[in-house]
């Protein structure tokens, strides 16, 4: 089965600050691969699909790369809005999601 | 396309709990979607239950699968899931989503989920 981690769990970060986001699949999954943004409370939001393509109204800001086994999450220019925790998911296979990084200030 | 969980909020252990999605503007029977059940327990990740297809065809967590029943309703624009004897550990937040056609199985609306606790 496919397995999925994410690093860093965690990360302090300031406004305006870049931060960029690792996840990485046990067995290479192409292109597929989506990103979900979760604030405290609400549903995740999908923010990028098939590894870099931005989900419709989500901010430029967001940008995802990679393929294989290997991703990256970027926020540009961090807003207070952008702090929650995201999560990756490989959708060539029976949905799951990565442990998730906690974005902090 | 927006999805609404309802049900229970509380069902006691070794009970079924039962949950419903339904869901507006926009048909369940449409296009090449799926539509799944997600649940995070509390402070946790998320984990997808099941999902299904408008003909039918349904697709279960291993972990999960001998308990679970997932079934649609295309005249109510509903889907609904299914999970028996359940403990402490069921938990959590439930969602219902939409998700796309392999193999880009992303989902991307969202109910706003609903909080299930197992207690007597």
């Amino acid at each position: 089965d496919i397995q999925m981690t994410q690093s860093p769990s965690s990360v302090s970060a300031s406004v305006g600050d870049r931060v960029t986001i690792t996840c990485r699949a046990s067995q290479g999954v192409q292109n597929w691969l989506a990103w979900y943004q979760q604030k405290p409370g609400k549903a995740p939001k999908l923010l990028i699909y098939a590894a870099s393509r931005l989900q419709s109204g989500v901010p430029s800001r967001f940008s995802g790369s990679g393929s294989g086994a290997d991703f990256t999450l970027t926020i540009n220019s961090l807003q207070p809005e952008d702090f929650a925790t995201y999560y990756c998911q490989p959708t060539n296979t029976f949905p799951l999601f990565g442990p998730g990084t906690k974005v902090d200030i | 396309v927006q999805l609404q969980e309802s049900g229970p909020g509380l069902v006691k252990p070794s009970q079924t709990l039962s949950l419903t999605c339904t869901v507006s503007s926009g048909s369940i029977s449409s296009g090449t979607y799926y539509w799944s059940w997600v649940r995070q327990h509390p402070g946790k990740g998320l984990e997808c239950i099941a999902y299904i297809h408008h003909s039918g065809s349904t697709y279960y967590n291993p972990s999960l699968k001998s308990r679970v029943i997932i079934s649609i309703d295309t005249s109510k624009n509903q889907f609904s899931l299914k999970l028996s004897s359940v403990t402490a550990a069921d938990t959590a937040t439930y969602y219902c989503a939409r998700v796309g056609d392999f193999p880009s199985h992303d989902f991307d609306y969202w109910g706003q989920g609903t909080l299930v606790t197992v207690s007597s």
